[in-house]
């Protein structure tokens, strides 16, 4: 089955600790995203990558860092910068938009991460 | 900038009611437009979507959204509402001009919920 994966479902972190969430996609698609999801504020960009090796800070990056050395896997580090790091996660993936020619965007599952 | 509005953080309706969830934008260009569905704990789920062809548009689950450029707006609705229909709905639009072609923008969210 072709897929977002993300892990784990639910994460905990202490104060001043950095933590990773991952994404992996088998849709061979090139593009991949991540959002972060408050109640009541909809979905936000925090970072986004249209190519491997390349990404772009999404609206809200500060306290958030990101690889994309695979065109599979996109992780997301929660730094201790992030002073409010509580929320749910969600990873999205497309093929390449291209201007005058968005595309579909699929997410997966999301990951929620409570801070002790 | 573009943004997208959603009118009303809850709806609440009756099993077998028309729903009826409100998407107003604004985008300086002729816009891509989206709704998907979230159900509890999870990734968000494509509806619909609307890429400038027909301005009536489709989706699973039997909603349909029309989009009407002089009111600026992309209203979800359904004939007859389900109890399995109980999720949240997000509107959002897409960039498809500079540099962040691609990127989605979504509403606030609106919670539906259908009573027996």
């Amino acid at each position: 089955d072709g897929g977002i994966t993300q892990s784990p479902k639910y994460l905990f972190r202490k104060e001043g600790q950095n933590v990773t969430l991952s994404c992996e996609q088998n849709l061979n698609h090139d593009a991949m995203y991540w959002y972060r999801q408050d109640p009541g504020q909809g979905l936000r960009l925090i970072y986004y990558s249209q190519i491997v090796n390349d990404f772009q800070k999404g609206d809200i990056a500060e306290g958030y860092s990101v690889s994309r050395e695979k065109k599979e896997s996109f992780p997301l580090t929660v730094t201790s910068a992030q002073k409010n790091p509580t929320a749910f996660y969600l990873c999205a993936s497309s093929i390449r938009p291209e201007p005058q020619n968005p595309t579909t965007q699929y997410f997966g599952p999301g990951t929620r991460l409570l801070v002790l | 900038a573009q943004s997208v509005t959603q009118l009303g953080s809850h709806v609440s309706v009756s099993e077998g009611a028309l729903v009826l969830l409100r998407c107003n934008y604004s985008s300086s260009v002729p816009p891509y437009l989206f709704w998907y569905v979230q159900y509890p704990n999870q990734g968000l789920q494509l509806l619909l979507k609307y890429t400038s062809a027909a301005t009536l548009v489709k989706g699973i689950n039997g909603f349909e959204a029309e989009f009407k450029k002089s009111e600026t707006s992309f209203h979800l609705t359904k004939p007859s509402a389900h109890m399995s229909d109980a999720a949240e709905y997000f509107c959002a639009v897409s960039d498809i001009v500079g540099t962040s072609y691609g990127k989605l923008t979504f509403g606030q969210g609106t919670i539906l919920t259908v009573h027996p």
